[in-house]
């Protein structure tokens, strides 16, 4: 597709739940970044890829949150026993390297009940 | 603490009306200032993007104007319409950093 592709576009888990959201970049996007936006907030930061390499990640909130790019393509986040907290957009954006433009899919909208 | 911050958090235009969003910082690293344009359901679309050499910016009826002095800068829309109404957010970048500190947004509607 011409842009990044998240899935899936809203997600509702039980407190304690695993989820896992998925991020589809452009291709040829060397730079994945993984953002959480709190409602009526910017974006916060969680993690860069380089390819397939987590470069930094230190903006997960904790250890319950995961990610990874094995191909260097595709990248998945994961949040284990979710809580109350959690719930936010998950928004993933791609840059073809890592200090050009970034360019954002339409996030998840995860609700944690 | 927050880094960036913006004002108004939300603002009412008429058609035709000049809207002006604000932000303000800090840290004196930042070296490149992006605004983002966000509409319901749909993720930040890069609007206009200014670096601290120059004092403003125009694409189309967008305008950054930036006062490195006051570490402040603003975005003015011109003839603001109806379709320009969505959530705007203001962000700054350290020089050599790839992570944008965004500020809380502000909510811009415009009335036909």
């Amino acid at each position: 597709g011409a842009g990044v592709s998240q899935s899936p576009r809203y997600k509702v888990a039980k407190r304690g739940q695993d989820v896992a959201l998925r991020c589809d970049p452009i291709s040829g996007h060397v730079s994945l970044f993984w953002y959480q936006q709190a409602l009526g907030q910017g974006p916060e930061f969680l993690t860069y890829f380089q390819n397939e390499a987590q470069l930094d990640k230190s903006g997960l909130p904790s250890d319950r949150f995961f990610a990874e790019r094995p191909e260097g393509s595709v990248s998945t986040l994961k949040i284990q026993r979710t809580q109350q907290e959690d719930s936010a957009v998950y928004l993933c954006a791609s840059s073809l390297v890592r200090n050009q433009p970034q360019h954002f899919g339409d996030g998840t909208r995860l609700s944690i009940l | 603490q927050q880094q960036v911050k913006q004002s108004p958090q939300s603002l009412i235009v008429q058609k035709g009306g000049i809207s002006i969003i604000n932000c303000a910082y800090e840290n004196t690293a930042f070296d490149y200032f992006p605004w983002y344009q966000q509409f319901p359901g749909k993720g930040p679309a890069l609007l206009i993007a200014i670096r601290p050499d120059v004092s403003e910016k125009k694409e189309g009826r967008f305008t950054i104007s930036f006062n490195k002095s006051a570490k402040q800068f603003s975005l003015h829309i011109m003839d603001s319409q109806p379709g320009d109404s969505a959530t705007y957010f203001c962000a700054a970048r350290e020089g050599g950093s790839y992570i944008p500190t965004f500020g809380r947004g502000t909510s811009l509607i415009v009335h036909p």
